[in-house]
């Protein structure tokens, strides 16, 4: 167990709906980095934050928005959703920004119908 | 761009050694990190190469040679719970971006 917690587990959308999911870092931890894993595939980075700001940005379009609170707890939102973006939405906290050790959350389990 | 390939299947024995290799084509990065996913589950840091050489933590380690653009995760005295997926991860910039490869999935058999 890691520290880190997502809410929801699994959620169901259609296309074209909206969808926030949430993440809480690791105590001590100000940094929240994002990423979506498709099935067999790697997790592919979507941004990270960093004191409340966006701090680095992957390939994805800006319809992929993201917040953090005061606290370090952040959130994703997804707008217009697409077929496509049926994935487990990952957050990751660590204690910088610029680490590679990362404590990953369980996951939001994200279907798109 | 950046891409880093692994071997998608490895199948070994309880006790046995087995080792998953990851070559890497990017021009630059702080270090190669190794993660562990177990089915269903999150991704657990394992280990980190920031220079070339080996490091040991415990019947895991993890090579890197900059040179051969090369590294590998050595896994000993393989057990029934390290049957899971192993991704190799570098970070290009200052931001934690991590780029992932798309995972070696280990099953070890009794």
């Amino acid at each position: 167990e890691t520290g880190v917690t997502q809410s929801p587990t699994h959620l169901i959308k259609t296309r074209g709906q909206q969808v926030t999911l949430r993440c809480s870092s690791q105590s001590g931890h100000n940094t929240v980095s994002w990423y979506q894993q498709a099935l067999g595939q790697g997790p592919q980075f979507i941004f990270q934050y960093y004191r409340e700001e966006e701090n680095g940005r992957g390939n994805f379009p800006p319809r992929f928005s993201g917040l953090q609170f005061p606290n370090y707890s952040s959130e994703l939102n997804v707008n217009a959703l697409e077929l496509d973006d049926s994935a487990l939405y990952l957050c990751a906290s660590s204690w910088a920004s610029g680490t590679d050790t990362q404590y990953f959350g369980p996951g939001t389990r994200l279907t798109v119908l | 761009g950046q891409s880093l390939e692994q071997p998608s299947e490895v199948t070994a024995v309880e006790g046995a050694i087995v080792q998953i290799n990851c070559t890497y084509q990017t021009s630059g990065f702080y270090g190669l990190s190794w993660y562990q996913q177990h089915d269903g589950g999150a991704p657990t840091f394992l280990s980190y190469n920031a220079l070339d050489g080996l490091e040991e933590t415990g019947r895991f380690s993890s090579f890197l040679s900059r040179s051969d653009s090369y590294g590998y995760l050595l896994l000993q005295e393989l057990q029934m719970k390290d049957s899971a997926s192993y991704f190799c991860a570098v970070r290009p910039g200052n931001t934690g971006k991590l780029i992932f490869g798309q995972g070696t999935t280990l099953q070890v058999k009794p």
